[in-house]
């Protein structure tokens, strides 16, 4: 049965340390996203990728979230210096077709920095 | 601006009784429309694609019907169960246009009680 995997599933950590959050996409998807979650805001998309070129990170701050696909089977999002107000749950989603198809989203990482 | 509003924000029904959820958009133009269920921890699970041309689209107990003209959406679910206290979600996708700026609704949030 293939799903998306993400890595951890809970993290915990301190103000300005770094977080390294892990995706597996399903294997043949060419679109890779992730997505942001809170109670406020909903779900944000981030960062988004397809066959592995980032084609929109307009909605991660720049100045600390980075989002890379070092290859087809592994994505990452890193956040360096993590704050506090980046606790939220973190989704990883794929897909196969030009970014408006049906997602596959993974379980999520939960963030929270103290 | 493009935007997904859903209502209601929640709902509480009875186990075996139908509801309706609603989503009103103004996605311009428009690609297709999807409906996720998000179970509480999970990550949202597709239930209904729809593009313009589609007016109904079911998934077992769940039935979407899409209204292009009024730019109006409805998730219908049918005897429902316990399993169906989820948050759903309503998801637009633009033509023509980086499709990774899917929009997405805040949910709603359904609680099916025994």
């Amino acid at each position: 049965d293939a799903r998306v995997t993400q890595t951890p599933r809970h993290k915990v950590t301190e103000m300005g340390q770094e977080v390294t959050m892990r995706c597996q996409p399903i294997l043949g998807h060419n679109t890779v996203f992730w997505y942001r979650q809170t109670m406020m805001q909903g779900l944000e998309l981030l960062a988004y990728f397809r066959n592995r070129a980032p084609l929109d990170d307009s909605g991660m701050p720049k100045d600390r979230f980075s989002a890379e696909m070092p290859d087809a089977t592994l994505a990452t999002l890193k956040i360096q210096p993590s704050e506090p107000r980046d606790s939220a749950v973190y989704f990883c989603a794929s897909g196969l077709g030009q970014g408006g198809e049906k997602l596959f989203f993974g379980s999520g990482t939960q963030l929270s920095v103290l | 601006k493009n935007q997904v509003e859903q209502s209601p924000q929640s709902l509480i029904i009875l186990e075996g009784k139908n509801c309706t959820l609603q989503c009103n958009y103004t996605v311009s133009p428009f690609s297709n429309l999807r409906w996720y269920k998000q179970d509480t921890g999970r990550g949202p699970v597709s239930l209904t694609i729809m593009t313009f041309s589609e007016n109904t689209k079911s998934n077992g107990r769940y039935t979407a019907t899409l209204d292009a003209d009024t730019k109006q959406s409805s998730l219908h679910i049918t005897a429902s169960q316990l399993s169906d206290s989820a948050s759903y979600i309503c998801v637009v996708s633009a033509a023509h246009t980086n499709a990774g700026k899917s929009t997405f609704g805040d949910g709603t949030t359904l609680t099916v009680k025994p």
